[in-house]
């Protein structure tokens, strides 16, 4: 069965940095695109990022400043956030969602940014 | 980019009673238009796809319509166990944009 796992969350320093990954097994990786959404703290769903199945190209939601870059490692089944200059509007948790279906989900990995 | 428009942000409602959410875009999106619901400290779960689509599994009493601009999702009978946020979703391509999410309670 699809599997998605969520790792490399926890508490960062504003301005830092950190990568999330997302470990996936149970179906093909490398012919699926992945998207990124979160969810702060009692607020609703963002979508974040997509990346299609061989990382040729990606969508980025504008609030996000340039700040975050998805990446994927076919050979590993993984794919990866990497976000900087972290502010405390960037505390939530973070999901992978395989494309194109609607209902794989992560469970969710939480990113909280305070001093 | 498309914007995703919910209304209302919170409804309280009876048991037995039919609820509706609307759901705008900015723009056109045929029929690709998602409807997830979810409870606290879970994942969304998918309700309906293609505006209208029951996801196998869940009740009959969910149900949506709407095409173009303009989306509803329909609780026809509420139950306790809907007490939940509802959120539209469009993925009529990559950039899948969420609606802002509507709390149900009951009454």
């Amino acid at each position: 069965q699809v599997q998605l796992v969520e790792s490399g969350g926890g508490v960062v320093q504003p301005g830092g940095s950190l990568r999330l990954s997302c470990a996936t097994s149970g179906f093909t990786f490398s012919s699926s695109g992945m998207h990124w959404v979160r969810q702060a703290p009692g607020k609703g769903l963002e979508w974040l990022t997509f990346i299609p199945n061989d990382g040729s190209f990606q969508y980025y939601a504008h609030s996000l400043q340039g700040r975050f870059t998805v990446s994927r490692d076919n050979s590993k089944n993984t794919l990866y956030l990497q976000m900087s200059s972290l502010g405390a509007e960037d505390t939530a948790v973070y999901f992978c969602v395989k494309d194109p279906e609607l209902y794989f989900w992560g469970q969710g990995n939480l990113v909280t940014v305070s001093s | 980019d498309i914007q995703m428009t919910q209304s209302p942000a919170s409804l309280s409602a009876s048991v037995g009673d039919s609820v509706t959410i609307t759901c705008r875009a900015s723009q056109g999106i045929s029929t690709h238009l998602a409807w997830f619901q979810q409870k606290p400290g879970r994942v969304p779960e998918l309700l309906i796809y293609a505006a209208s689509t029951l996801q196998s599994g869940v009740p009959a009493r969910f149900s949506g319509s709407g095409s173009g601009t303009d989306f509803t999702l329909t609780i026809s009978s509420l139950q306790p166990e809907d007490v939940a946020t509802y959120y539209c979703q469009k993925y009529d391509t990559a950039r899948r944009t969420f609606g802002q999410g509507t709390k149900v309670e009951i009454k």
